[in-house]
């Protein structure tokens, strides 16, 4: 498994503003993803925080509006641009980790609580 | 793409008693399906998950079975427990991590 951090745990912003969302974990990985969480909803992809080159979003998801940095292979940043109400959602960062023989799994942190008002 | 069906929406059920939930996916090339619980307030949390080359996986009460054919796997706890309320997410994916979650099903264990 891996043991994932998040700061902050939780904000409240005002519309126009940014917010950059940090995530470390305790060992090197090669994948990271950032997830947005919408009140009571499931989990969607934002996009893949690739080390070294630019992240590759989802459809419905801009560089403009999200930028990600992912400067080594144990933290990245997500930043949440120029936020509206529409923007409040718990963040979600994850990373890959090979389970051995049985092939890759996904652990998630512990995520950001965003409101913006 | 992939799409994740998952039923049901909610489940109430007493303490002791058995509890499934069922997910459908839609692309035969997904190979890779994990469940998460999550808590109040907390991350989902990695409970268990199977790949195809196997039918079924059991972890002491929980257990997930596979049916590629009909693409659907499930999630079976047995002796449920009040700890185990809490919202349940499938998954699937079939290549480079990028899962396709489920709407999630909300679970309660009553007394």
């Amino acid at each position: 498994s891996a043991v994932i951090s998040q700061k902050p745990s939780r904000d409240i912003c005002q519309r126009g503003t940014s917010l950059t969302i940090q995530c470390q974990v305790d060992s090197q990985v090669t994948m990271m993803f950032w997830y947005r969480q919408q009140p009571g909803q499931s989990l969607t992809l934002i996009a893949t925080a690739n080390q070294g080159s630019e992240a590759t979003y989802e459809s419905g998801f801009v560089i403009d509006k999200f930028p990600i940095s992912r400067p080594n292979l144990t933290f990245s940043t997500l930043t949440v641009s120029n936020m509206s109400p529409e923007d409040s959602s718990i963040y979600l960062c994850s990373v890959e980790v090979l389970a051995g023989e049985n092939g890759d799994e996904q652990f998630f942190g512990p995520g950001t609580r965003l409101t913006v008002l | 793409g992939e799409n994740v069906e998952q039923h049901p929406s909610t489940l109430s059920v007493q303490e002791g008693d058995s509890a499934v939930i069922k997910c459908t996916y839609s692309d035969s090339a997904s190979n890779y399906f994990p469940w998460y619980k999550q808590e109040l307030g907390k991350g989902p949390q990695l409970i268990i998950d199977i790949r195809s080359n196997v039918g079924e996986k059991k972890d002491q009460r929980i257990a997930v079975t596979l049916n590629k054919t009909a693409k659907h796997f499930s999630l079976h706890i047995t002796e449920t427990q009040p700890e185990d309320s809490a919202v349940y997410f499938c998954a699937a994916s079939n290549s480079w991590g990028k899962l396709q979650f489920g709407a999630g099903t909300q679970v309660v264990v009553t007394p």
